[in-house]
């Protein structure tokens, strides 16, 4: 079963910039998730989809965070304008359905972003 | 809201010696999971092993197994003959057992394995 695939692995771009992340979910997982890494804690929920439709998007900055997941399948996270404190690994997650109280979340192996 | 804590920034052990890494949390909740995931260099998360609140028995993953102290709102990590493959970050991370499901993170500890 192939896993969570996260493109690009790396990306650094100036302050002010725009820049988007691409995640394509495990085959039938219903749920997605976008976590922010900044160096040195856990990551932090940005986003979560069921299917096509936001869960939860309470910790994802608008003003500069957008992100969708068009067809339920795959999803894309943009930040426009970018700022220097944006500097983080972007995690994607997926798990197979809401609702499944013993299913686990199955991460992909990220982004790292630098915003100089 | 939940909060979770690893105190332990870093921890080093002895290839073969066994290692505990501590976690608590705080939850008003009386169902919920826990989880350990293990993220090496290449960033991926793994999960490691999940507790079950309602369970009264720990979990056990072949060399991993935790210690969930309920009461207390501790959940520690015992990694016993370690391989130098252990080495990476761990994260303790919490879910309510109701709601969007999402996880709750600690900092993580670093854990080093010399040989």
């Amino acid at each position: 079963e192939a896993g969570v695939a996260q493109s690009p692995r790396y990306k650094i771009i100036e302050k002010r910039q725009s820049v988007a992340f691409w995640c394509n979910p495990i085959s039938g997982h219903a749920t997605l998730y976008w976590y922010q890494q900044i160096l040195g804690q856990g990551p932090k929920l940005l986003i979560q989809f069921q299917n096509n439709g936001v869960v939860d998007d309470s910790q994802l900055p608008k003003d500069r965070f957008s992100a969708e997941r068009l067809k339920g399948v795959d999803s894309t996270l943009k930040i426009q304008p970018a700022k220097l404190e944006d500097s983080a690994v972007y995690l994607c997650a997926s798990s197979p359905r809401e609702g499944l109280m013993n299913t686990e979340a199955f991460f992909g192996q990220g982004t790292r972003l630098t915003v100089v | 809201a939940q909060t979770v804590t690893q105190s332990q920034p870093e921890m080093s052990v002895q290839e073969a010696e066994t290692v505990t890494l501590s976690c608590t949390y705080d939850t008003s909740e009386s169902d919920y999971y826990l989880f350990w995931y293990k993220q090496p260099p290449s960033r991926q998360m793994i999960l490691v092993i999940r507790q079950e609140a309602y369970k009264q028995q720990n979990a056990t993953e072949n060399r991993f197994s935790v210690n969930f102290q309920k009461a207390a709102k501790s959940f520690s990590l015992k990694i016993s003959d370690s391989q130098l493959g252990d080495a990476a970050m761990y994260f303790c991370a919490y879910r309510s057992g109701a709601g969007s499901y999402q996880l709750t993170f600690g900092k993580g500890t670093k854990l080093s394995v010399i040989p």
